[in-house]
């Protein structure tokens, strides 16, 4: 197992356009996790799912995002209409639960909204 | 609601020493587990060492300990034997199912 993947590793993109980023989670884990990180803070939780059940979301994810897992395998984030204040690392950790000895983050998609 | 706080935005120690990172918390949750991540410049979260709330004796990773004091909502980190690879940031976390971060400790070893 390679751990969690996300791709791409860098976007770039122009204010209004849609962006999707994909995230493969370690295969066992049923727990898929969304965080935000802008420079110099800590991550921000989004959402996350049990399977393909979207459980929670935060109240900083706003209606232009949307996030998915569909069969319980690997997740999309979309944003639509990108704003500036979008720009910041989107990280995807799995888990197949705490007491598991907690979550394995990928290494992050970086969005800079131009 | 919770929240995580990390009063030390900095600090700098030299190779071989050891240091203390302060992390406190607040949580109405009953049953959750704690935990230090430790993020290298540019390079992914990875998990140092956890704790689980109902446990009282303080974990263990090597030359990394924590003091775990539940009454106080206190959670530090001992590195012990500081090198150089132990430069990063570092965030405390806490959390049943979604994880709340503190804002982070830069840490520098110095050689």
């Amino acid at each position: 197992d390679t751990g969690v993947s996300q791709d791409p590793r860098h976007k770039i993109t122009k204010r209004g356009q849609n962006v999707t980023f994909r995230c493969d989670p370690i295969s066992e884990h049923n727990r898929l996790y969304w965080y935000r990180q802008t420079l110099g803070q800590g991550p921000e939780f989004l959402t996350y799912f049990q399977n393909e059940a979207q459980l929670e979301k935060s109240r900083l994810l706003s209606d232009r995002f949307s996030a998915e897992r569909p069969k319980g395998s690997f997740s999309t984030l979309e944003i639509q209409r990108t704003e500036q204040g979008d720009s910041a690392m989107y990280l995807c950790a799995s888990s197949s639960g705490p007491q598991d000895y907690g979550y394995t983050f990928g290494s992050g998609t970086r969005l800079t909204v131009v | 609601a919770q929240t995580v706080t990390q009063s030390q935005p900095e600090m700098s120690v030299q190779e071989a020493e050891t240091v203390t990172l302060s992390c406190t918390y607040d949580t109405s949750e009953s049953n959750y587990y704690l935990f230090w991540y430790k993020q290298p410049p540019s390079r992914q979260m990875i998990l140092v060492i956890r704790q689980e709330a109902y446990k009282q004796q303080n974990a263990t990773e090597n030359r990394f300990s924590v003091n775990f004091q539940k009454a106080a909502k206190s959670f530090s980190l001992k590195i012990s034997d500081s090198q150089l690879g132990d430069t990063a940031m570092y965030f405390c976390a806490q959390g049943a199912q979604k994880l709340v971060f503190g804002q982070g400790t830069r840490l520098t070893i110095n050689p």
